[in-house]
């Protein structure tokens, strides 16, 4: 199976600064499709995951252009600009190469 | 707009069994992948299990084979889960989930607790 490896597992951030989370697989998503399938998904408190970014640097149908996302190979990082109170949650990544789907273990962000 | 309500859930007594549902409105449901992806108290996310549009594909996580079974009714919009002979640590929050190269949408979930 294909372990996936956020860090950190958490993170304070004031509001209007930056975060940026990592999410390292053990091996690469690269199908020979040419596509990557590595996602992020936002879970806010007693809400369902929400997408957020997909193939590594999409951006989901109406997430903020404040977040973004880049990485290739087995490295990737989601990075959340000017963050506000609506971020707070746990940020996962996930990889859709091959059954089974695995997910990361979480960061949690939180306002300082 | 995307819709998936699932229901089904509740106590049920280790080596039992339960049935899921989830009901899709708002897009083609036969033109999608559905999968079932679970959390337990306090734990992240696990995928369960996967179909593909036309029940061609299925897949399951281990720990699950030979215990649950995903299918689908296309002409009813509705995706299931069977769960038979549940253990302690099935108990979680499970979604239902569209798939398309990777999921899209989520259901609001269905809590299943499997306790004595």
């Amino acid at each position: 199976d294909i372990m996936m490896t956020q860090s950190p597992l958490s993170v304070a951030v004031t509001p209007g600064e930056s975060a940026s989370i990592s999410c390292r697989s053990s091996r690469r998503l690269l199908h020979s499709n040419g596509i990557t399938y590595l996602s992020w998904y936002l879970q806010r408190p007693e809400k369902s995951p929400q997408l957020l970014i997909y193939q590594i640097s999409n951006l989901a149908s109406g997430v903020s252009d404040r977040f973004s996302g880049s990485g290739s190979g087995t490295d990737f990082t989601l990075q959340i600009s000017k963050v506000e109170t609506e971020d707070v949650g746990i940020y996962y990544c996930v990889q859709f190469l091959e059954v089974p789907y695995t997910f990361g273990a979480g960061t949690k962000l939180e306002l300082k | 707009e995307v819709q998936l309500v699932e229901s089904g859930g509740g106590l049920v007594q280790p080596g039992r069994s339960l049935k899921l549902s989830c009901v899709a409105s708002g897009f083609t449901f036969s033109n999608y992948g559905m999968n079932w992806i679970r959390q337990a108290p306090g734990k992240g996310l696990e995928w369960v299990a996967y179909i593909s549009s036309t029940s061609s594909y299925i897949y399951y996580v281990e720990t699950v084979k030979g215990r649950f079974t995903i299918s689908r009714d296309n002409a009813k919009n509705t995706l299931y889960l069977q769960m038979t002979s549940l253990r302690s640590e099935d108990t979680a929050l499970y979604f239902c989930a569209r798939h398309q190269l990777w999921v899209d949408n989520w259901g609001q979930g269905v809590m299943v607790t499997v306790s004595s």
